[in-house]
């Protein structure tokens, strides 16, 4: 079936520094599955940070980038100077194409930011 | 306001209850879901009902029932709870396909 692994656990970054949170996934239910990223801020509901559709496309939200790489499987989420307002919990995602009504999640990664 | 709402926040109970989780969404979405993050903060799908209709069923245990009296409305019902039971239960919606909007959350403990 469809997964999705992450950078698992804690990932602490002083603010202004620079943030990479690996994602890979594996689809065999379709070749080009939606990818998606979902954040989790403290005291908030789950929600979208980015998503695409697209291979070979950018995703972009908040200061946060994900590229779409069909070769390597892969949806790293970059940003290039975090800030404190970023500790969050953020989640990976895809949804195939036998069921398009699920989306799997990875297991999320906690990011903290050191002011 | 519009969003998805769900009740309670937090259930403590013991083996062997039945409880029972509400979730409403004012989005006008058709679609909407029923997830479980468990304490490695998993999230699995465990159902998503289309205009009514159960359209994904997971393979979880029979004790778990959804119900759905209308587009807007999608409750979880858990018969006899056990141990393992203890978790975060997200509701979200969406528009079909489109982006899930999710609730906060109804965090369960079994006792």
């Amino acid at each position: 079936g469809d997964s999705v692994t992450q950078t698992e656990g804690q990932v602490t970054v002083s603010e202004s520094k620079s943030l990479i949170i690996n994602c890979t996934y594996s689809a065999t239910s379709i070749a080009y599955p939606n990818l998606f990223w979902y954040v989790r801020y403290p005291g908030e509901g789950l929600q979208l940070l980015l998503k695409v559709i697209t291979a070979g496309q950018k995703g972009s939200s908040r200061g946060f980038e994900a590229t779409y790489n069909k070769e390597t499987t892969s949806f790293h989420l970059q940003k290039a100077s975090v800030q404190e307002s970023d500790s969050a919990v953020y989640y990976c995602a895809l949804r195939g194409d036998t069921n398009a009504y699920k989306v799997i999640f990875g297991k999320g990664t906690h990011l903290h930011v050191l002011p | 306001e519009t969003a998805v709402f769900q009740t309670p926040n937090y259930h403590v109970t013991q083996v062997g209850n039945e409880v029972s989780f509400n979730c409403k969404q004012t989005l006008g979405h058709d679609t909407m879901y029923w997830y479980k993050q468990d304490s490695k903060k998993l999230l699995k799908i465990m159902f998503s009902y289309n205009n009514k209709q159960l359209i994904v069923n997971e393979t979880v245990p029979r004790r778990f029932s959804p119900q759905s009296s209308d587009k807007a409305h999608l409750n979880l019902r858990i018969k006899s709870v056990e141990p393992e039971d203890s978790a975060v239960y997200l509701c979200a919606s969406s528009y079909s396909n489109s982006d899930y909007t999710f609730g906060s959350g109804t965090r369960l403990l079994v006792i």
